[in-house]
């Protein structure tokens, strides 16, 4: 089943603009985490924010997460046409062995036109 | 971190054929993922493959229709069988992501497979 719901479900922005995409989850996760997708190819690991975090940098990317509101955002600043992809959160749920795999949103899709 | 190399990039498939994807992978690792991505969709997690034991499938995929071989740590395939235009998708191969640590996963570039 879905744990992730992102929106906007599409984006569109200029170039040098910020860009924010919003991921809600349902239950108890261990971390939550940030991919990109280009043309339908393999994800890209951008970023993970575990739940005892509220928030972190890498380079243009700004990650937060609200575990009482079950939410994260990410945010690109200074946008440029080479973000364009599709942006997916992910969840690893809060399990107590070693099983577990990631749970996808449905994703955001991303263009920032030159 | 980990290197994955999934061939075929793509295909095109008559219906009622098969199509075996592989995945390797630059690294030992216990455990591989298949998902699923249907078109403008999210991925889905078709099975986890261990080695040395069989697949785990999640609900709505059968091992007749999705056959899963680990030979060894490194090495994994997946068969779409008896296809049907439905199973056009984007297929992708994936190490970690989990695990006591819960680390980021790896992917392959993905398998677009269109059938007609």
């Amino acid at each position: 089943s879905q744990q992730g719901e992102e929106d906007p479900q599409a984006l569109s922005i200029q170039e040098g603009e910020n860009a924010t995409m919003n991921c809600s989850y349902k239950t108890s996760i261990n971390n939550l985490q940030w991919y990109r997708q280009n043309s339908g190819r393999g994800l890209v690991h951008l970023i993970l924010i575990r739940s005892n975090e509220r928030e972190k940098h890498s380079g243009r990317l700004r990650v937060t997460l609200d575990t009482s509101k079950k939410s994260s955002s990410l945010l690109i600043t200074a946008s440029r046409a080479a973000d364009t992809a599709s942006y997916f959160c992910a969840t690893a749920l809060n399990y107590g062995g070693s099983q577990g795999n990631l749970i996808f949103g449905k994703g955001t899709k991303l263009s920032v036109k030159p | 971190s980990a290197v994955i190399s999934q061939k075929p990039s793509r295909d095109i498939c008559q219906r009622g054929t098969s199509l075996t994807i592989q995945c390797q992978v630059d690294s030992q690792v216990t455990m591989m993922f298949w998902y699923r991505q249907q078109p403008g969709q999210s991925l889905t997690l078709i099975a986890t493959a261990n080695q040395g034991s069989e697949a785990t499938y999640e609900s709505g995929f059968v091992i007749d229709k999705f056959p899963i071989s680990r030979p060894n740590l490194t090495f994994s395939t997946l068969t779409v069988s008896n296809m049907s235009p439905e199973d056009s998708s984007i297929y992708l191969c994936s190490v970690g992501g989990q695990g006591a640590f819960y680390t980021e996963a790896f992917f392959g570039q993905g398998t677009r497979l269109t059938v007609v």
